[in-house]
């Protein structure tokens, strides 16, 4: 089936440092890949999206490229603050609607 | 435009008591979601419809869970009876079809 396995956490991070979160998948087919971010006590916002392979997702100073020789989207950020401390979830969209969620990534950023 | 709303935000139920949860998705979206987070699980996704109509409930976990959506604006999670194990995170999500799902705040349901 379809599934989406990402790196276990927590990652803990000191202010400023580099961030990598692994995100691999399995599809039968060219999925749509997603990673989305949830902030203490909210709900899930997505954060970036790539509809086809070599696409490059970016937003906030985040950035994942979709590679279908690997399978896989890392989300990467050259400088993490402390208010990107959140829960992080890469999906992916096959047909229809439906999203296949990771279990997960915490990320704390300390100052 | 105010997004995905969800009521309650808490409830705190007793067990064998039933528990409805709402859902108002974004205004001319035609996909709603329902979705389930605890620690153990994750996130699940327990059913969606499309313009109205149920399309996908095999993640609804038994009969004691029930969703409806009776117009475009307004969708309803029952548990009947509610149990211990039913605690969770309960979020609501809508989109264009296709296009991406934007969450709700989500309700906390804890089941004593």
């Amino acid at each position: 089936g379809n599934s989406v396995t990402q790196m276990e956490g927590p990652v803990t991070l000191s202010e400023e440092a580099f961030l990598t979160i692994n995100c691999t998948y399995t599809a039968t087919g060219y999925p749509s890949l997603f990673w989305y971010v949830q902030y203490p006590g909210e709900g899930l916002q997505l954060l970036l999206k790539a509809t086809k392979a070599d696409d490059k997702g970016s937003n906030k100073g985040f950035e994942a490229t979709y590679r279908k020789e690997t399978t896989s989207f890392h989300l990467e950020k050259g400088s993490v603050q402390v208010s990107d401390s959140a829960v992080y979830f890469c999906a992916l969209i096959l047909y229809g609607n439906k999203l296949v969620f990771g279990a997960g990534t915490i990320l704390r950023v300390k100052s | 435009d105010a997004g995905v709303i969800q009521s309650p935000r808490h409830e705190v139920t007793e067990m064998g008591q039933e528990v409805t949860l709402r859902c108002k998705p974004i205004s001319g979206h035609n996909s709603l979601f329902w979705y389930r987070q605890t620690m153990m699980r994750g996130l699940e996704l327990l059913i969606y419809f499309n313009n109205n109509v149920p399309i996908d409930d095999s993640g609804m976990p038994e009969d004691r869970f029930s969703a409806k959506m009776p117009n475009a604006s307004f969708s309803t999670l029952k548990i009947q009876p509610s149990e211990p194990r039913d605690s969770a995170v309960y979020f609501c999500a809508s989109s264009l079809e296709y296009y991406e799902q934007y969450f709700g705040p989500g309700t906390r349901l804890t089941v004593t």
